[in-house]
């Protein structure tokens, strides 16, 4: 059973910084990785993904994934407060999609 | 972008009531999904289904039970509701061309009392 895990739980920066969140899983044969943000009250909307090793740049957001390693990681440049919400990666693999448990970013101005 | 439609929005249910949450989706996707969600965490898969008459297991399928009568409409069954279902229930779709990218509904605030 495909197991995904996040890090950190919580995360508060400042406005500006550059903000990295984490994601691991444990079937090496997963297919499509993705972040997803959930903004407080909202339902989760996708943000961005990947399927090959590398990374993958879209605006201030960048993803990089390493198959090998098992983990993939979001990097957010020059955060802001708008970017506050909660953070969670999913993992594709067949027909199931596997969520973690997510990061509680908030950006204080 | 695509539609899903879930109803109701929210529902106050008795323990050992029956509850029936209901989601509707207008994009033609092939695969929908139920997901729910404790307060500040993630999501965790209770069921989903990739054809129409055809339902799977998720991971956390014990006490709930889901229907798909149609490509359009997935429901979600508690036959039999508890206390420790009480959480927000998504309701989300997709298709095979998109890379999953899951579409959700604006979720169903759940309290069993």
């Amino acid at each position: 059973q495909q197991n995904v895990q996040q890090s950190p739980e919580s995360l508060i920066v400042p406005e500006g910084a550059r903000t990295s969140l984490n994601c691991t899983f444990s079937d090496s044969a997963s297919q499509y990785f993705w972040w997803y943000r959930q903004h407080s009250g909202k339902a989760p909307k996708a943000l961005m993904s990947i399927f090959s090793n590398g990374e993958k740049e879209e605006g201030r957001f960048t993803i990089h994934l390493n198959k090998a390693s098992l983990h993939f990681s979001l990097h957010i440049r020059d955060s802001q407060p708008s970017d506050s919400a909660l953070y969670l990666c999913a993992v594709t693999g067949g027909y199931k999609v596997v969520f973690g448990s997510g990061t509680r970013l908030l950006v204080s101005p | 972008e695509a539609a899903v439609t879930q109803s109701p929005r929210s529902k106050v249910a008795v323990t050992g009531g029956k509850v029936t949450l209901s989601c509707h989706q207008t994009n033609n996707h092939d695969y929908m999904y139920w997901y729910r969600q404790d307060t500040g965490h993630g999501l965790r898969l209770i069921h989903y289904s990739y054809v129409a008459d055809s339902t799977e297991k998720g991971d956390i399928p014990d006490g709930y039970k889901a229907s798909r009568p149609s490509q359009e409409n997935f429901s979600l069954i508690l036959e039999l509701a508890s206390l420790s279902q009480t959480a927000v229930y998504f309701c989300a779709s997709t298709d095979r061309g998109s890379q999953n990218t899951l579409y959700f509904g604006a979720g169903t605030r759940l309290s069993v009392l």
